[in-house]
């Protein structure tokens, strides 16, 4: 089973709202991703968390907040986004971050999030 | 910082037809993935690269990781209409998690 699981599918909020975007794996892996994409380009990274610790934060605005509750959870909390946040916000998950075939990322299906 | 170059940028064959496609970079990587996105998803993993030279096959697809550490490709043998999506590659080099994206190979069939 190699299933990450996001909700919700699809957000649409304004700009003083505040929301939050969940994933979740139980395939015991020990690292998860929060990524960036917007149309027809790759994903970009924002968050890399290593055993419910924050890894990685690729210079994304505090608008942007990660939370890691436990080891299959991971949640980003959204608050005064912009319209240019609009995009596919993907998680993704890997057995951790070590050489090899445990850093092989399976990613889940996105939140398509509208920011109006 | 790293790049990958990846080629062809869009590609529309018709059915039955084979495809190649492939990424290089400037600097080595240790694991090369390829990856299949539809519209509307995220991407799926279709073939994990951990050693230079090696080919691995998973039905249709094989996927090469280049002797130099430097490039990768993906061949897709007698195309069907269900193969139209975006391909991307994807390289590591350390143990950060970072994965450096291609910019992605769009693919069309014609039936």
């Amino acid at each position: 089973d190699t299933e990450v699981t996001q909700t919700p599918k699809h957000l649409v909020m304004g700009m003083t709202n505040k929301k939050s975007l969940k994933c979740e794996q139980h395939m015991g892996h020990r690292a998860m991703y929060w990524y960036k994409q917007k149309a027809k380009k790759p994903p970009e990274l924002m968050f890399v968390y290593s055993y419910e610790k924050l890894s990685i934060n690729e210079s994304v605005p505090s608008r942007f907040s990660p939370e890691c509750p436990n080891s299959s959870l991971l949640n980003l909390h959204l608050h005064a986004l912009q319209p240019e946040d609009s995009a596919l916000y993907l998680c993704a998950s890997s057995s951790r971050l070590a050489g090899g075939p445990g850093e092989t990322q399976y990613f889940g299906p996105g939140t398509r999030l509208l920011v109006l | 910082g790293q790049q990958l170059n990846q080629s062809p940028q869009s590609m529309f064959i018709q059915e039955g037809e084979d495809v190649s496609m492939n990424c290089t970079s400037s600097s080595i990587f240790n694991t090369w993935l390829w990856y299949k996105q539809e519209p509307g998803e995220g991407p799926v993993l279709l073939i994990a690269l951990y050693k230079a030279g090696e080919l691995t096959s998973n039905g249709r697809l094989t996927a090469q990781f280049g002797i130099t550490r430097k490039d990768s490709f993906l061949n897709i043998s007698a195309s069907i209409p269900s193969d139209v999506g975006i391909y991307f590659c994807a390289g590591s080099s350390g143990n950060t998690g970072k994965l450096i994206f291609g910019q992605g190979t769009t693919l069309q069939v014609k039936p």
